[in-house]
């Protein structure tokens, strides 16, 4: 069956950088897009952009232009996120998600970063 | 960017009462191919979002037809019909007409 499986939770200082990964499984990678959101603690979901799996170019949202990256390991059928210069609000969950397309109907189970000097 | 406002933002119910949310968007959802990309989720505490209703009315395959959706446009309801134990948590409209896509704010389901 369909999986994407996240990396582990992630504790960080201000300024440094971070690497989550989603490792997809059950389908061919890169048939479907994947997705980036956010979500801050007690707060809503927000859509951070996405990556097409099989050009590799990426789509940022207008919040997450600038230190945010999209990038694939597409022989390990992995998507990755990673944030420079990490900063207090940036502590959240971040979910990967498979794009049908039009719809995000497969979720990875999130990866928590928390930022904290 | 499309903005999504779901109403209302807290719903409590009983079991087996019927509930409606709605969500309005700033931009009508009508797609250029005819399709109309909004998408309603649910996410229970402490998981991650499950997708129940996609492109209006669809219904994701093993999501209970207690769940059904409406709308057009510009406006957009998620029904419930008679809600169980297991339908509480957050739902949130989400919109893939528009190159960026948006989220509603959610509306969170409780018991009363």
């Amino acid at each position: 069956q369909i999986q994407l499986v996240q990396s582990g939770p992630e504790l960080k200082k201000p300024g440094e950088s971070v690497k989550i990964s989603c490792k997809a499984s059950g389908y061919t990678f890169t048939d479907y897009a994947m997705h980036w959101v956010k979500q801050a603690p007690g707060k809503g979901l927000k859509w951070m952009g996405w990556i097409n799996t099989y050009t590799g170019k990426p789509t940022y949202a207008d919040d997450f232009k600038g230190r945010f990256v999209f990038s694939l390991e597409a022989s390990a059928s992995t998507a990755n996120l990673q944030i420079s210069n990490l900063k207090n609000e940036d502590t959240a969950t971040y979910f990967c998600a498979r794009d049908y397309p039009y719809v995000m109907d497969a979720w990875g189970q999130g990866a928590s970063v928390t930022v904290s000097s | 960017d499309v903005v999504l406002t779901q109403t209302p933002p807290t719903l409590s119910a009983t079991i087996g009462q019927s509930v409606s949310i709605s969500c309005r968007s700033s931009q009508s959802l009508l797609d250029s191919d005819g399709d109309t990309y909004l998408n309603w989720l649910l996410q229970r505490p402490g998981q991650s979002p499950q997708l129940l209703i996609y492109s209006v009315s669809n219904l994701e395959s093993g999501v209970p037809n207690r769940f059904s959706g409406s709308g057009s446009e510009t406006d957009f309801t998620l029904k419930i019909s008679g809600v169980e134990a297991e339908d509480l948590g957050v739902y949130y409209c989400m919109q893939a007409t528009h190159a960026l896509w948006t989220f509603g704010g959610g509306t969170k389901l409780e018991l009363k």
